[in-house]
């Protein structure tokens, strides 16, 4: 059974730093490809970025050059980077095996705010 | 960018049918767009229902259907029940361009 659990959401201040992660079990990081998502409160789904298993990664504009998403095959655990962070990243984000097993994690919150 | 729209909402009776609808402003979505289908309750992650137009995952109920209709990407669902009343997202793959959510269909079953 894949489990995706995220965590290290929290509050922070705009132009500071966060970093998520998505622990797998499951399924292995590394030989899949992983998508973070996030949902501003109240609002749709946004795409976020992908990372194949290739190694190749991609970003949504909205955050390219801030975030950077990453994965550590010995954790088999994928990475959010997210830097000089703006009051419009404010979400839930998820973490998703997307394409793949299509299973998500249950999301976590980040909330930027002065 | 491209721009995925949806029914904003739409209502079905228990045990009707209803079809969602997901189209791109760039012009017909074709399989090549991978068509996703995802299903979200109040509070909770999304669900995926659908990947690539029609294929369904193991938890997928079988009253659950995707396809292309005309020049879009459609979910029907036939025989609603009370715990299909949900928010339903399609998401399309763009080559030269980043994948896209379209902006959400609030189901009402009653």
């Amino acid at each position: 059974e894949v489990q995706l659990v995220e965590s290290g959401g929290g509050l922070v201040q705009p132009g500071g730093s966060l970093r998520l992660s998505c622990a797998a079990s499951g399924l292995t990081v590394s030989s899949n490809q992983m998508t973070w998502v996030r949902q501003a409160p109240g609002k749709g789904l946004e795409w976020v970025s992908i990372i194949y298993g290739g190694g190749s990664t991609y970003y949504a504009d909205s955050v390219k050059g801030r975030f950077t998403i990453s994965r550590d095959n010995s954790k088999n655990t994928l990475y959010l980077q997210m830097n000089r962070l703006r009051v419009e990243d404010t979400a839930v984000y998820y973490c998703g095996n997307i394409p793949g097993s299509g299973n998500w994690g249950q999301g976590t919150l980040v909330t930027v705010s002065s | 960018q491209p721009v995925v729209t949806q029914e904003p909402s739409l209502t079905v009776s228990p045990g009707g049918t209803v079809t969602l609808t997901c189209g791109s402003s760039t012009g017909a979505v074709t399989s090549g767009h991978f068509p996703y289908w995802f299903q979200q309750k109040p509070g909770l992650a999304p669900r995926t229902l659908i990947y690539d137009t029609s294929n369904k995952h193991s938890w997928t109920p079988a009253r659950f259907s995707g396809s292309l209709l005309g020049d879009k990407a459609a979910l029907t669902l036939s025989g609603a029940q009370p715990e299909d009343e949900a928010e339903y997202y399609c998401l399309l793959s763009y080559s030269g361009a980043r994948p896209k959510f379209g902006g959400g269909t609030k189901l009402t079953v009653l």
